[in-house]
């Protein structure tokens, strides 16, 4: 299986700040990765595909880069509603799709 | 705009079988892949495994041997069955919709989910 890691585990951060998550494959992914939002009991939501693709409806100050191992979610501008935990996801070793650990995002 | 409703049996003693039903509402079943997911509590998510329209299926290895997902295209429902749960399986499962290339299937991921179904395995 791949394993994916992310980092930090937890961040606090401002109303304001520009935060940045890394999620590390244990081999190369090319640009199949997936990153999801989850507020505390609700469903994940789905913010980048494909590495940088924006969902429909997400709002711009999300952003995704990177391809091969390393890929980073970057939030430009924190906003009260984004404090959240991230997931990153790969599915290059189909069926065996796996998430990162999770990133929980903090209100400093 | 598409959501999915999704129930079944909360509560479990071992070695019951899990079963939850997803029903899609508001779009087309066909040309999507039909997953669920689960995670146990405090922890992260765990991919169990999809369904497309036709009935084709593939399983997560790590649980393969206990899953059965299949498909009423009649209803717009899938189904999940997990034999022999423990108290390991105890979890919250969501169905989700998947986007998948057709032949490149590293391309992947959910972008409708359902709320979740809590299932809680104990004696």
């Amino acid at each position: 299986d791949i394993q994916m890691t992310q980092s930090p585990s937890s961040v606090s951060a401002s109303v304001g700040d520009r935060v940045t998550i890394t999620c590390r494959a244990s081999q190369g992914i090319s640009s199949w990765l997936a990153w999801y939002q989850q507020k505390p009991g609700k469903a994940p939501k789905l913010l980048i595909y494909a590495a940088s693709s924006l969902q429909s409806g997400v709002p711009s100050r999300f952003s995704g880069s990177g391809s091969g191992t390393d890929f980073t979610l970057t939030i430009s501008s924190l906003q009260p509603e984004d404090f959240a935990t991230y997931y990153c996801q790969q599915a290059n070793s189909f069926p065996s799709i796996t998430f990162g650990q999770g990133t929980r995002l903090e209100i400093k | 705009q598409v959501q999915l409703q999704q129930w079944g049996a909360g509560l479990l003693k071992p070695s019951e079988t899990l079963s939850l039903t997803c029903a899609v509402y508001g779009g087309s079943f066909s040309g999507y892949y039909w997953s669920w997911i689960r995670q146990p509590p405090g922890k992260g998510l765990e991919w169990i495994g999809e369904i497309n329209h036709s009935g084709s299926t593939n399983y997560n290895p790590s649980l393969k041997s206990r899953v059965t997902i299949s498909v009423d295209t009649s209803k717009n429902q899938f189904s999940l069955k997990l034999s022999s749960v423990t108290a390991a399986d105890t979890a919250v499962y969501y169905c989700a919709r998947g986007r998948s290339h057709k032949t490149l299937r590293g391309i992947y991921y959910m972008d409708v989910w359902g709320k979740g179904t809590t299932v809680t395995v104990s004696s």
